[in-house]
């Protein structure tokens, strides 16, 4: 059974900052791992998704890296802004379902 | 606008009532989600649908049932529910399922129906 596991549960960073969000599953045989954020009270927005023959993909400020040898995937965020303070979840694909994490609750500080 | 619409946004019913949630979908997607997020749990999968034909029932209780008339439409009715069931409830789409076990494509949600059991 998959297993997908964030840390840190929640991260507070000043304006400006980079910082990279964690994520772990279990499984290895992935056929993908897609990011999404989360703003209170919404539904999920998708982020990123990496194919499992992929190591990384881009968008703007984010990059997301996926080695699935290892079990991790990471989210990095550069020059964090307000506007994305949400929470972050990670989703690792495989046997026809999505496996959620808990989620890392981001805090930007202007 | 995300392209998946859920309703009603919120629901408050008592143990005993019947109700039904809806999801729409504009996005031309095949393959239909229903999740359910408890606070501090992961979201659940609980139900999938692709084509119209339920693919995947993750051991949800019976007082769940889902149906899904055509590809744009996912409805989940609700009887006799408990205290537990209350939650934020999530639809999703995407364009298909290929060969069970493989997408490549990314999964779109709507903004959920929080659902509180009295």
């Amino acid at each position: 059974k998959q297993e997908v596991t964030q840390i840190p549960a929640a991260l507070s960073v000043p304006e400006g900052e980079n910082l990279v969000l964690n994520c772990s599953f279990t499984d290895s045989a992935i056929y993908n791992l897609q990011w999404f954020r989360q703003d209170p009270g919404k539904g999920l927005t998708s982020l990123l998704l990496i194919q499992s023959s992929q190591r990384e993909q881009t968008s703007g400020r984010l990059n997301a890296s996926l080695d699935k040898s290892s079990g991790r995937s990471t989210l990095y965020i550069a020059a964090s802004q307000p506007g994305d303070s949400a929470t972050y979840l990670c989703a690792a694909y495989n046997a026809g379902k999505s496996t959620f994490g808990d989620g890392t609750t981001l805090t930007v500080k202007p | 606008e995300t392209g998946v619409t859920q309703t009603p946004r919120h629901l408050v019913m008592g143990m005993t009532n019947k109700k039904s949630l809806k999801c729409e979908q504009h996005l031309g997607h095949n393959a239909m989600y229903w999740y359910k997020q408890s606070a501090k749990k992961p979201l659940e999968l609980m139900f999938v649908y692709n084509f119209k034909e339920q693919t995947e029932n993750n051991s949800v209780p019976s007082r769940f049932s889902p149906e899904c008339p055509n590809s744009s439409h996912l409805f989940l009715h609700l009887h006799t529910l408990q205290p537990e069931d209350s939650a934020l409830y999530l639809c999703a789409s995407s364009q298909d399922l290929p060969p069970r076990g493989y997408s490549n494509q990314p999964q779109h949600f709507g903004d959920g129906t929080r659902l509180s059991i009295l």
